[in-house]
């Protein structure tokens, strides 16, 4: 069963302070693997998109990793803003890249609090 | 602004009505689809469709209906509401008929069914 599970499912930091954030997937065939920020009430935006060969990708603070191996991906923020308090979300893209059959696996979400 | 918009923003009614959400996609995306995100829950991909086809869905109840036109803006009706079905709406589009690809999700639409 094709299934994403992130963790933990809320945390809470002091701003300046740096956090990772965990997604771990059973997907077959993985195509690539995103990261969504949600602010509450609003639309996810898409953070980071990684393919299977791709090991490191950073935006910004941002800063994802994939082991195809072990199949678990983490995204680290350092230095945090009170504007990153969110929800992160992991999403599995599942199915062969050649075809039009691809779909999305979304996890729960991690919900992110940064406080002064 | 990621180019989807969604009307209305807000909508308040009754148990037992149907309602009518709005969704135009970005300028050049032929995909759209509809999510359903409950309070402090996950998003539920209902439905999708491209260039005017219903191309995948998911967990959409028969009480839920969509299309999309032939301008590509896309409505998701919603009738016998329940008091369950409060929660926010998302569309998103993206380029190609795939679902795999990234998807840019407008401000949704908050229903509040009393």
């Amino acid at each position: 069963k094709n299934q994403v599970e992130q963790s933990p499912q809320s945390l809470i930091i002091l701003e300046g302070k740096n956090c990772t954030l965990q997604c771990n997937y059973t997907v077959s065939p993985f195509s690539n693997l995103r990261w969504y920020k949600q602010d509450t009430g609003r639309g996810p935006v898409s953070l980071t998109i990684m393919t299977f060969s791709e090991n490191t990708k950073s935006n910004g603070r941002y800063t994802a990793t994939l082991d195809a191996d072990t199949k678990q991906s983490s995204l680290h923020i350092t230095a945090s803003q009170l504007s990153d308090s969110a929800s992160y979300i992991c999403v599995v893209s599942v199915g062969w890249s050649a075809g039009n059959n691809r779909k999305l696996i979304w996890g729960l979400g991690t919900s992110l609090a940064v406080n002064p | 602004d990621s180019g989807v918009t969604q009307t209305p923003k807000h909508l308040i009614t009754a148990t037992g009505q149907r309602v009518t959400l709005r969704c135009s996609p970005r300028s050049g995306d032929l995909s759209v689809y509809w999510y359903q995100q409950s309070l402090d829950q996950g998003l539920q991909f209902l439905i999708q469709y491209y260039n005017g086809e219903e191309r995948a869905k998911g967990n959409i109840l028969e009480r839920f209906s969509a299309q999309q036109f032939p301008d590509l803006h896309s409505e998701l009706n919603l009738s016998s509401l329940e008091l369950g079905d409060s929660a926010l709406y998302f569309c998103a589009s993206s380029v190609t008929l795939t679902g795999g690809d990234t998807q840019y999700f407008g401000p949704g639409t908050r229903l509040t069914v009393l």
